[in-house]
């Protein structure tokens, strides 16, 4: 069975731009889940989505958004980039039956300068 | 408030075993994953535990203590490919899938 795929694995932008990564999750995982991780504040929690539906939300600014799509394929948007945007940004996707791990994808690293 | 809390480096010999602990203080407490994460790579799932004791898998336990808000992570037989973070997780409360991780130990095994 195929992973979590994230794409683009790379991608450098300037401050002030906005920029799109996409999240494909495992099939028959209809729970898509976005993380932040960088060296100084380590993995944190975006927001969750749930057949098309926003269902948590972590402590970002409004700048950081998302949606998710009928075939739970996910995007997260990030506008007006800032110096301290620059992190990987995973997504993980589970069964959602409880206490279901969460199956991470590789990551984009976003780089902005 | 959410915290945990897990050393920040640890080393240890290849064929020993190391324990890596984590405290954590959650409003709700709805179980705690141990994920491990090597350098570049996408976090993996270790275990998952709700109840308090051991659980044995492999050359990996989990153990969970609800009352003291303790849980550790038992590596046996250390190869040189458990050089990782590992990092441990609680639910927030509104649902599994919204996770916050300790800032994760870093595991370096020696020959």
């Amino acid at each position: 069975k195929a992973g979590v795929t994230q794409t683009p694995r790379y991608l450098i932008k300037t401050r002030g731009q906005q920029v799109t990564l996409s999240c494909s999750p495992i099939s028959g995982h209809r729970s898509v889940s976005w993380y932040q991780q960088t060296p100084g504040q380590g993995l944190q929690f975006l927001f969750e989505y749930f057949s098309e539906t926003q269902r948590n939300k972590g402590n970002f600014p409004g700048r950081f958004s998302g949606r998710q799509f009928s075939n739970s394929r996910s995007e997260m948007n990030v506008s007006t980039l800032e110096l301290g945007d620059s992190a990987l940004y995973l997504c993980a996707s589970s069964l959602d039956r409880g206490q279901d791990e969460q199956y991470f994808g590789p990551g984009t690293r976003l780089t902005v300068t | 408030g959410q915290n945990i809390d897990q050393p920040t480096e640890m080393t240890a010999t290849e064929g020993a075993i190391v324990q890596i602990n984590c405290t954590y203080q959650t409003s709700g407490f709805n179980g705690l994953f141990w994920y491990q994460q090597h350098a570049g790579e996408a976090p993996t799932f270790l275990s998952y535990n709700v109840l308090d004791g051991l659980e044995e898998k492999g050359r990996f336990s989990s153990f969970l203590s609800r009352s003291k808000g303790y849980s550790y992570l038992l590596l046996k037989e250390l190869q040189m490919k458990d050089s990782a973070s590992y990092l441990c997780a609680c639910p927030l409360p509104g649902g599994y899938n919204k996770l916050i991780f300790g800032a994760g130990t870093r595991l370096a095994v020696h020959p």
